[in-house]
């Protein structure tokens, strides 16, 4: 079976502040997928980025970065410089061989102006 | 495009009623999902399927039924309300399992 756990709950910060967002995974498959996934207070949810087993380059995109470790079985979040308009509920995913498609419970980040 | 759709977005049950929320993609998907979001619980996997004519369970199917006739269609009965069913329901999509899910808007289910 595969598990995903994202400990923290909630998480406010001061606007301009950096924000790390933690996911843990437990998975037997070689080949696997992470995913984020940003749900606003609108409530849609909107895909972030993918990340495969095999890459474990981390990624930077604008103000957003990922740091993805086979080693810790961690593929965390970081947000630098946050925005009021970070603020949201944010899911970590995993989809390994033919397992089915496994969220965490979220961590909703609050950002005070 | 119109991407994911879901009907209707808001719905209120009595006990003991039945309904079918609706969920189609006009991306020629091959893997669907539905989940259900309550308060600290995530997205929980109801019923996916990873084409047409081939359904399976996820993680709470209890209470639900999904049928997959076409790639385009996937809804997803309540075959006797329960107010343990109020809930978020939200319909996905992906080319494949291991490809990124676009979402519908979701459903706002009631259950009295």
């Amino acid at each position: 079976a595969q598990k995903v756990t994202q400990a923290q709950t909630e998480i406010s910060v001061v606007e301009k502040e950096d924000v790390t967002l933690d996911c843990v995974y437990e998975t037997r498959d070689t080949t696997y997928y992470l995913f984020w996934y940003k749900q606003p207070p609108s409530g849609e949810l909107v895909f972030l980025i993918r990340r495969n087993s095999f890459d474990e380059q981390n990624e930077i995109s604008g103000r957003y970065s990922w740091n993805f470790q086979k080693s810790t079985s961690s593929f965390n979040f970081t947000i630098t410089a946050s925005q009021v308009v970070d603020s949201a509920v944010y899911f970590c995913a995993l989809s390994g061989g033919y397992q089915k498609v496994t969220f965490g419970t979220g961590t909703k980040l609050q950002v005070i102006p | 495009n119109a991407g994911v759709t879901q009907t209707p977005k808001f719905q209120v049950l009595k006990t003991g009623q039945s309904m079918t929320l609706q969920c189609a993609q006009d991306m020629n998907h091959e893997y669907m999902s539905w989940y259900r979001q309550d308060p600290g619980m995530g997205l929980r996997l109801i019923h996916y399927s990873v084409g047409a004519g081939i359904t399976d369970q996820g993680e709470v199917p209890n209470g639900y039924n999904v049928s997959r006739s076409t790639t385009e269609d996937f809804p997803l009965r309540l075959l006797s309300a329960a107010p343990s069913q109020t809930s978020v329901y939200f319909c996905a999509s992906s080319y494949k399992r291991a490809n990124e899910q676009f979402f519908g808007p979701g459903t706002r289910l009631t259950v009295l």
